[in-house]
């Protein structure tokens, strides 16, 4: 396997913009998480699901952010409109059943301007 | 979720062994003690886990105190490419829930 994959690597946007971050996790991983990092908050939660339903979202910081998974294989986090705030790293990792090993992916550097 | 507390920053030298230190007090009976670590510009990659007893991997081994409170994770031979952040994570299997929480971490440093 390939392992968790993201897209795109890099996103440069300007403010008030919609962005699309994809992921694709490991097949046959029940689980998917989105983080997001930054230097100033470190690596954050912001959702995870398990078998293509949202368990947690308590750490989405506010409506702009939404995230969906509408099969096995594919997820995406969606902000609309995009802030200059906005702008870190996010990270998609997946894995198979509870309490075992994250896969990560390369993550996606999100810059918005 | 219960905390973890790790120191900020290590240093190592390159072949000489390194013990990471993770205190974790209030850990509960059905947290399991997880460690992670984060290379340059990449994302977290797992390195080993344990609930109770001491566990050896191909990349580390990690040191469980009886009383669970603290551990510490050990890298045998530090090489260059061991410089990451390290993340000591406790992670519940008693609940429905399966979060990851990352918290500071220790920044290893490796001098040749």
């Amino acid at each position: 396997d390939a392992g968790v994959i993201q897209s795109p690597r890099h996103e440069v946007t300007e403010m008030g913009q919609e962005v699309t971050l994809r992921c694709k996790p490991i097949s046959g991983h029940d689980y998917l998480f989105w983080y997001r990092q930054t230097m100033m908050r470190g690596l954050e939660l912001l959702i995870y699901f398990n078998n293509n339903v949202p368990i947690d979202d308590s750490g989405m910081p506010e409506d702009r952010f939404s995230a969906k998974m509408p099969n096995a294989s594919f997820s995406t986090l969606k902000i609309q409109p995009s802030e200059p705030r906005d702008s870190a790293v996010y990270f998609c990792a997946s894995s198979l059943g509870r309490v075992t090993e994250a896969f990560f992916g390369q993550g996606t550097r999100l810059t918005v301007v | 979720d219960a905390k973890t507390t790790q120191p900020n920053s290590m240093e190592s030298n390159e072949e000489e062994p390194v013990h990471l230190p993770c205190n974790h007090s209030t850990i509960s009976g059905t947290d399991y003690i997880h460690w992670y670590r984060q290379l340059p510009s990449q994302g977290p990659e797992y390195v080993i886990h344990g609930l109770t007893s001491n566990v050896n991997n191909r990349m580390a081994s990690l040191a469980i105190a009886e009383d669970r409170k603290s551990s510490t994770l050990i890298l045998h031979r530090a090489t260059l490419r061991d410089a990451a952040v390290y993340y000591c994570i406790l992670q519940n299997y008693g609940g429905a829930t399966n979060k990851l929480i990352f918290g500071t971490g220790t920044l290893l440093a490796v001098q040749p």
